[in-house]
């Protein structure tokens, strides 16, 4: 299986810091990465695909970018919505793994 | 609007079994592949597997494969998650997702406790 080191943990930011999550899959991907957002007490929701697109309705303060085993997810111009839990997903490879999580709080 | 409402998530004792529902709706439900994920109580997500448009195919993680089976009625817009021997560590809320390359939508969850 591929493994999905994501770090940091968590984090706590203030609002308007820029803020960055990685992810580094234990093998190479080829972009094949997603990044989830989740609210307290809510499912999941997509940012992110193939490493950098942005879905529809997401700010643009969220970006994406890497490549190959490494993998990052900013945020610039941290906003008291974006307090929640981030994960990152690969699905390159069966099974398809995610991240453990980064907890972003605001400071 | 896509919507995803799962249903059927109960207490279960070990070695019991269990089937869940996820509905869909707002979207063709015959042209997506479908996911099950599901989320232990520690906040981990684990992709259980998917099936393909026609449910001709389906893939599963190697921790489930062989207890569970994923099924869907594109008749019905519906997707089922067939859960056998369920053990504790299947406790998790489980995610109807919709697939397209990556997961796009997820439902609301439902609540699955293995417990004697």
């Amino acid at each position: 299986d591929i493994q999905m080191t994501q770090s940091p943990a968590s984090l706590s930011a203030s609002l308007g810091e820029t803020v960055s999550i990685e992810c580094l899959p234990s093998e190479g991907i080829s972009n094949d990465l997603a990044w989830y957002q989740q609210k307290s007490g809510k499912s999941p929701q997509l940012l992110i695909y193939a490493a950098s697109r942005l879905q529809d309705g997401v700010p643009s303060r969220f970006s994406g970018s890497g490549s190959g085993t490494r993998y990052s997810l900013k945020i610039s111009g941290m906003q008291r919505e974006d307090e929640a839990d981030y994960f990152c997903q690969q699905s390159y490879k069966y099974p398809y793994t995610f991240g453990a999580g980064t907890k972003l709080e605001l400071k | 609007e896509v919507q995803l409402v799962e249903s059927g998530g109960s207490l279960v004792q070990p070695g019991g079994s269990l089937k869940l529902s996820c509905v869909a709706s707002g979207f063709t439900f015959s042209n997506y592949w479908l996911d099950w994920v599901r989320q232990t109580p520690g906040k981990s997500l684990e992709w259980i597997g998917e099936i393909n448009t026609d449910g001709s195919k389906t893939n599963y993680a190697p921790s489930i494969k062989d207890r569970f089976t994923i099924s869907r009625d594109n008749a019905k817009s519906t997707l089922y998650l067939q859960m056998s021997n369920v053990k504790s560590d299947d406790t998790a809320i489980y995610y109807c997702t919709r697939y397209y390359g990556y997961i796009d939508y997820w439902g609301q969850g439902v609540m699955v406790t293995v417990s004697s």
